[in-house]
Formats: structure tokens, sequence, C-alpha cells
């Protein structure tokens, strides 16, 4: 069965980077684009962007530009997030996805950026 | 970017009544490229809908959706006491995806 299974919490002071895996297991890994959705507490949803693990193409959503990078692993089916410069305000869960429309999710990690 | 705009913000209904949550995008949305989730508390979101229409796979026959161009609609036929949650419409296909603000279906 398809799991999307993400690393696990992080507590980083501001200005600090997280990265964040999202190992895929039972499909092929360069079939779908992993996407990144993010969630501060209690808010909505939040697209971040995706790559596609065929070629490392991405797409990041404006506000993220130049503070995300989106990478990723073929040899064992991992995708990675990594947020830099992070501020109180990047305190939220974050999900990989897979597919354009999103059918499968990672469980989240919580990143909580404190001093 | 695409702006999507649900409403109602919150509705609030009782077992077995209809619910009708819209989606409305700023301009219109590439190939009807159009999904539904709902998202309970420290879970992360489930597909419903996608391509406007269509059941993702396990998903009751009680949602629906419709819609096209720039006006959705997500409709829940008859509400269980499992379908109270927050749901969240997401255009997405061309590149730059967006989710809307999301509508809070809660107990009456």
């Amino acid at each position: 069965q398809v799991q999307l299974v993400q690393s696990g919490a992080e507590v980083k002071k501001p200005g600090a980077s997280a990265k964040i895996s999202c190992k895929a297991s039972g499909y092929t890994f360069t079939g779908y684009h992993i996407h990144w959705v993010r969630q501060a507490p209690g808010q909505g949803l939040e697209w971040m962007g995706w790559i596609d693990p065929n070629n490392g193409d991405t797409r990041y959503a404006q506000r993220f530009q130049g503070r995300v990078t989106m990478t990723r692993d073929t040899s064992i089916n991992t995708a990675y997030l990594e947020v830099s410069g992070l501020r109180s305000d990047d305190t939220a869960i974050y999900y990989c996805a897979r597919g354009a429309f999103h059918t499968y999710w990672g469980q989240g990690t919580l990143v909580t950026v404190s001093s | 970017e695409i702006v999507l705009t649900q409403s109602p913000g919150t509705l609030s209904l009782s077992p077995g009544e209809r619910a009708t949550l819209s989606c409305r995008a700023s301009q219109s949305v590439y190939s009807n490229y159009l999904a539904w989730y709902q998202q309970k508390p420290g879970q992360a979101p489930r597909l419903l809908i996608y391509g406007a229409s269509t059941r993702a796979t396990g998903i009751p026959d009680r949602f629906s959706g419709s819609g096209s161009g720039t006006d959705f609609t997500l409709t829940i036929s008859r509400l269980e006491s499992e379908d109270f949650a927050m749901y969240y419409c997401q255009q997405y296909g061309r590149s730059m995806d967006t989710f809307g603000g999301g509508t809070k279906v809660e107990i009456k």
C-alpha cells in the first residue's frame, strides 16, 4: 500500500534551517510529483511547492521563493523540504503529499520556531 | 495566483441535513482541476473529490462535487456524525496550486 512517512518533530531557533524528509513506499517514486503543504496552528492549508522526483524539477509558491529548497534522493525513495531563515510564523505542521490532487499524505512534521 | 474563496466560513447543521459548500475562484480554473478535502483535528487532510466532480476511491456517494469555471460546490446529501469537520478546496495542475480558506461544518 502507498505510504509517505515523514521525519519527526523539530524545534529550531529563529534564523536556523529545518530539513524534513518524506519517504515513499508502495508505488514508483518517480511516477508522481511530491508536493509540500503546511498548516500553521489553527489555520488553513498553504501550498508550498512541488518536486518532480523523475528529474528534480521544482516549482515553489512565490512567497517561499529563495527560502525553500526541495530535493530528492531516488536511491532511497525520499523527498526533502528545507526551509531556511526560520521565523516564528514558520511554526507549522509540514505535510508531503503525492500527486497533483493529493490522494496520499504524510503524517505531518511539526516544526516549532522559538527562541 | 488564483485565489479561492470558500463560503460560508462556518456551517451549523444537524445530522441528516444537507450541506452545501461553495468555492469561488478569482479566475477560471484550468480544466476544472478542482479538488475537495476533508480534515479532522489532528489528522492529515483526506481527498474527497478531484476534477471538480469525481469521487476519490472509498468516498461515500453522499459526497458530490459540481461546478466549472470559477464556481464550484461540494454537497453532502445527508450529514452523518463523522462528516462534521473542516473542508478545503484546492485548484491544481497549472504549476501554482492554491487552497481555499476552508469551511467548518459543525453540529448545530
